[in-house]
Formats: C-alpha cells, structure tokens, sequence
C-alpha cells in the first residue's frame, strides 16, 4: 500500500515571497508523482508530474518540484507567489501499472497574503 | 465535450433515499475514475472503469454505493440508502488510457444528506 502525507495543513505567505509545500510518500515499488490544485468551487487541475526522468519538474504557473527518491520526498516550490496562487495544493501518488488511481494527501492550503 | 461534466453540482438529500450522480467524460477517453472527497481531506478512490468494464472497484466502501458505464462514455455512481456519512464532493476524471496519462478531473458533485 501507498501512503501520501502533506507536511503542513496550511501556509500563509506574503505575495513575491518564495513557497514550498511538503510533500513525503511511502510505497514498495516504483510510483508516479502529481501536484495538483484546486481552486474554490472548481475541479483538480494537474500542476504538474514527474513519471521518470530528471529529478526536477517544472509544471504550469511557474511551479516545479523535484523528486528525492532516498529521502521519498516531492515537495512543490514557487520562487515568487502571486494573490492568483491562493488555492488548495494536494500531492499524490500512484503506481505505474495504473497511474489514475491515486492516493491523496490531505491538502495544504496556500494563502498569499498581499 | 471540452471537459469532464459532471450533474448535478450540488444534491442535498435525506437518509435513507437513492441518489444518482452522472458523469460525462472527455469524449474518446477510455478510463473514467470516481473519487470521493470529503471535508478536510484528499480525494479517494472508489472506482475505475476500463471501457465499459469496472477494472478495479476496490475502492467502493460497502455494498450501497454501485456505478456503471454502460456504453463505454457516461457513467453513473450509484447510492443505495443514503447515510449522512456519505456527504461529500464526488469527483469523475477520465484519462485516454490506464497508463501514464494524467486524469482530467469534473467540478464534482458536491453531496449533501441531511
């Protein structure tokens, strides 16, 4: 079985401030990485993924994330926050032989203060 | 269609009743998944559909909740009895196969048993 936990519940941030939203799975065998966002009253949209590869992923609205198999980690980071980026961050992880069926963490919900 | 839809958004119902909740996919994606997500935490899986076939229900938390996709496109969650344990957002995605592709995710189905 795969386990997602998301480090921190919420984050509250100032707008052009650097973020990182933490992020550590547990699984036996190899997996596939998502960030994804949910905007208030709207559906998940992918951020981004990391499927095999480079370490480091870069994803959409300026985030990326990088990949850390020893320490199982997959922490999403933005170097400059916008009042836009306020929303709720889930992480997740799913093995390759059906990469849709995903275990979630509980979310982190960024708050960009101005 | 351009995105996952998803009907109703918002169904408030009272214990005990049977609900019905659709989902119309991404026209040409073989893979439809179900996710509940309740207050506070991540979505989890409930059921995936390979075709017309539920390849993987495993998910389902009892023998009240049923789904379908009987054509291959649109499927409907089924739920038995309504308990309120049962109120939450009930999320569709569907992707074009069951491998590496992301999950593109409806608005949800926001569930409400009084």
């Amino acid at each position: 079985a795969q386990s997602v936990t998301q480090l921190d519940s919420q984050v509250p941030v100032f707008e052009e401030a650097p973020v990182e939203l933490r992020c550590n799975y547990s699984s036996s065998v190899s997996v596939y990485l998502f960030w994804y966002v949910q905007y208030p009253n709207q559906g998940l949209q992918l951020l981004l993924k990391y499927l095999s590869g480079s370490t480091l992923v870069k994803g959409i609205n300026g985030f990326e994330a990088e990949f850390n198999k020893s320490q199982t980690s997959f922490h999403l980071r933005k170097p400059s926050v916008h009042i836009s980026d306020t929303a709720e961050y889930f992480c997740a992880v799913s093995r390759g032989t059906n990469a849709g069926k995903s275990t979630f963490g509980d979310g982190t919900t960024l708050t960009v203060k101005p | 269609g351009a995105g996952v839809s998803q009907t109703p958004s918002n169904k408030v119902t009272e214990k005990g009743k049977y609900v019905e909740l659709r989902c119309d996919p991404i026209s040409g994606h073989t893979a439809l998944y179900w996710y509940r997500q309740s207050l506070g935490q991540g979505p989890e899986f409930l059921i995936y559909f390979q075709g017309t076939g539920a390849a993987d229900d495993s998910g389902l938390p009892n023998d009240r909740f049923f789904a379908v996709r009987p054509e291959g496109s649109v499927s409907t969650l089924k739920i038995q009895r309504t308990e309120r344990g049962d109120s939450a957002v009930y999320l569709c995605a569907s992707s074009s196969s069951s491998g590496a592709n992301v999950l593109t995710f409806g608005a949800g189905s926001r569930l409400t048993v009084l």
